[in-house]
């Protein structure tokens, strides 16, 4: 099983400063990597898939990068409804599709 | 817009069986290319996955709870199913149904709380 692990466990940022968050594969996911949002009482939204790719209506300041074991999420000038949890998901090698453990990104 | 929509009784009893229906709008289960998921979140904490089913009836499951779990569908009433046995109090979660494209899941159920509980 690949285990996903995220940093930080909670990151506080103003609004309209950058907000990198991170996720580490134990093993190469290659770019089979996705991210999720996820507000209270909500389910997921699909942020990021490919490591890189936007899913549809993604505002741009979203962004994700990397390859292998080591990837980025990028939100280059945090609104209000961007604090929320966001979780990494590989999906290279499965069963089982892994979750990171989310990051709670909030308002500093 | 695909939409789905979990439904079941939301209290079980230890020793029971769970079982959820996701009934889906918007695409046809049948029709191919896409898997049909279920994850978990229990309260406060990680999504787990729980399994897939394919159209043409293949499944595919966590092996954390593969003993328990049977995945599958009606193409005719567009609905997919859950069934978890042998329930404890650490099933207790959010349950939700997805579709998932090469294990991208791009469209998500609401969730719906499902209490183990006597």
């Amino acid at each position: 099983e690949v285990v996903m692990t995220q940093s930080p466990a909670t990151l506080s940022v103003s609004p309209g400063e950058r907000a990198t968050l991170s996720c580490r594969a134990s093993q190469s996911v290659r770019s089979n990597l996705a991210w999720y949002q996820q507000k209270p009482g909500q389910a997921p939204r699909l942020l990021i898939y490919g490591a890189s790719t936007r899913a549809t209506g993604i505002p741009a300041r979203f962004s994700g990068s990397g390859s292998g074991t080591e990837f980025t999420l990028t939100i280059s000038s945090l609104q209000s409804e961007d604090f929320a949890v966001y979780y990494c998901q590989q999906y290279n090698n499965w069963p089982p599709i892994t979750f990171g453990q989310g990051t709670r990104l909030e308002i500093k | 817009q695909v939409q789905l929509q979990e439904s079941g009784p939301r209290l079980v009893k230890p020793s029971q069986t769970l079982s959820l229906t996701c009934t889906v709008s918007g695409d046809s289960i049948g029709s191919g290319g896409y898997y049909w998921s279920w994850i978990r979140q229990h309260p406060g904490k990680d999504l787990e996955w729980i399994g897939y089913f394919y159209f043409t009836g293949s499944t595919f499951y966590n092996p954390s709870l593969q003993s328990r779990v049977t995945l599958s569908a009606d193409t005719s009433k567009n609905r997919f199913s859950l069934k978890l046995s042998s329930v404890t109090a650490a099933d207790t979660a959010v349950y939700y149904c997805a579709r998932a494209r090469a294990g991208i899941h791009e469209f998500w159920g609401q969730g719906t709380l499902v209490t183990v509980s006597s």
